[in-house]
């Protein structure tokens, strides 16, 4: 039972264009989402994150859309650079008083110049 | 630079063997947590520590035993492998584990057991 869906495995965008990455849940008690980025060798790093409560939050060149109806939320990066060129997991956090992450399958984003 | 440290950052072990693998984080956190990561596949949740106490144990074998012997430190003992449990093991801390606050990961040690 996969709670948190990536459908695409991979993604390559132009330099400069918007890269918009998605995810999929099933479970409408989640309550809080992140996103991660890694790199190969390295373990996952923070890149934003947004409450339930919220439909939109920014941060910089990332903005992270939530739509509750649809449960769905999606990262744009804009614009796109070479060092974006990682694996994107988004993940929720299950809702049962502490902070147990669900990650989806994962995004390989790849940057091309 | 990661701010949560985990070593050692790779381990080779036969299936008698017993060690550890040991995390630390200086950020005055009080939320710990061990995942596994298999190749091309999410992380998935361990142990959750709380406070120094284990808070989410997701049903994981015996062989596989945490500690927590103080609010920096958290280890994974590990005994009588099995050559299914080679993978990525990643170490997180968020300041508790009820807040809308991230975790913060380490970079893993890779773990392979003959």
């Amino acid at each position: 039972d996969q709670q948190v869906k990536q459908n695409s495995p991979s993604l390559s965008v132009q330099e400069g264009r918007i890269s918009i990455l998605n995810c999929d849940y099933t479970n409408s008690m989640f309550d809080y989402f992140l996103w991660y980025k890694k790199y190969p060798a390295e373990g996952p790093t923070f890149l934003i994150s947004i409450s339930s409560i919220k439909d939109k939050n920014e941060d910089g060149r990332f903005t992270v859309f939530l739509n509750k109806s649809a449960k769905h939320l999606s990262l744009h990066i804009v614009p796109s650079q070479p060092g974006d060129s990682a694996v994107y997991f988004c993940a929720a956090r299950a809702p049962q008083g502490a902070q147990k992450l669900v990650f989806g399958q994962g995004t390989r984003l790849t940057i091309n110049p | 630079d990661t701010e949560v440290t985990q070593t050692p950052k790779h381990l080779v072990m036969g299936m008698t063997n017993k060690k550890s693998l040991k995390c630390e984080q200086h950020m005055g956190h009080r939320a710990m947590y061990w995942y596994k990561q298999k190749a091309k596949k999410p992380p998935e949740l361990m142990f959750v520590y709380s406070y120094e106490k284990l808070s989410i144990n997701e049903s994981v074998p015996s062989r596989f035993s945490p500690e927590c012997p103080n609010s920096s430190l958290l280890n994974l003992h590990l005994h009588a492998l099995q050559p299914e449990d080679s993978a990525l093991y990643l170490c997180a801390s968020s300041p508790n584990d009820y807040s809308n606050q991230p975790q913060h990961f380490g970079d893993g040690t890779r773990l392979s057991i003959l």
